[in-house]
């Protein structure tokens, strides 16, 4: 079984640019979740989507967004690129939105903005 | 807000002994789940191990098992028989049943294994 996917590995903008970034998650799950891990700040929720459908968001501004398609798969956009944007961002998904459903998560593309 | 609080931002352990990682939270919740994932150098995050907070019977996976005290809000991660490919960063994480966010982690305690 092919795990969750992410690409680009690396991503490299310049402040003020567009960024998008995608995740496949695993065959047959139908959650999926966007992590931030920056340096010093740990690892923090970013957005959920299950069925096509925002669930929730984190504490993060309007220009973090993103969408989930049909196959399940999920698109993460970051506008107007902040220096503070650099950072690992982690995909995860799951079998179901349920809370016992263990995430599994992808490699990760690191953002770098100069 | 929860939060989930690792006091130990490193340990260092000799092959073949056993470490304890701990983990603190806050919640007001009474019905949530607690892990430790294991994020090697390689990045990937790998679940290790799971807990419901329900369940008094602490979890056990091979030679990783958990200290889970819900009164203390305590959840320490007890590895044995260290071994060199263990080190990597541990992240305890939390998620409420019925709540909305993702996993909740702590910062990291970043386990070095001595050969």
């Amino acid at each position: 079984e092919a795990g969750v996917t992410q690409s680009p590995t690396h991503l490299i903008k310049t402040r003020g640019q567009q960024a998008t970034l995608r995740c496949s998650p695993i065959s047959g799950h139908t959650s999926v979740y966007w992590y931030q891990q920056a340096l010093g700040l740990g690892l923090q929720f970013l957005l959920w989507y299950d069925e096509g459908e925002e669930r929730n968001r984190g504490n993060f501004p309007p220009r973090f967004s993103g969408r989930q398609f049909p196959n399940y798969s999920s698109e993460l956009n970051v506008n107007a690129l902040e220096l503070e944007d650099s950072a690992l961002y982690l995909c995860a998904s799951s079998r179901t939105g349920a809370h016992n459903q263990p995430q599994h998560f992808g490699d990760g593309t690191r953002l770098s903005i100069l | 807000a929860q939060t989930v609080t690792q006091s130990q931002p490193e340990m260092s352990v000799q092959e073949a002994e056993t470490v304890t990682l701990s983990c603190t939270y806050d919640t007001s919740e009474s019905d949530y789940y607690l892990f430790w994932y294991k994020q090697p150098p390689s990045r990937q995050m790998i679940l290790v191990i799971r807990q419901e907070a329900y369940k008094q019977q602490n979890a056990t996976e091979n030679r990783f098992s958990v200290n889970f005290q819900k009164a203390a809000k305590s959840f320490s991660l007890k590895i044995s028989d260290s071994q060199l490919g263990d080190a990597a960063m541990y992240f305890c994480a939390y998620r409420v049943v019925g709540g909305a966010d993702g996993l909740t982690f702590g910062k990291g305690t970043h386990l070095i294994i001595q050969p």
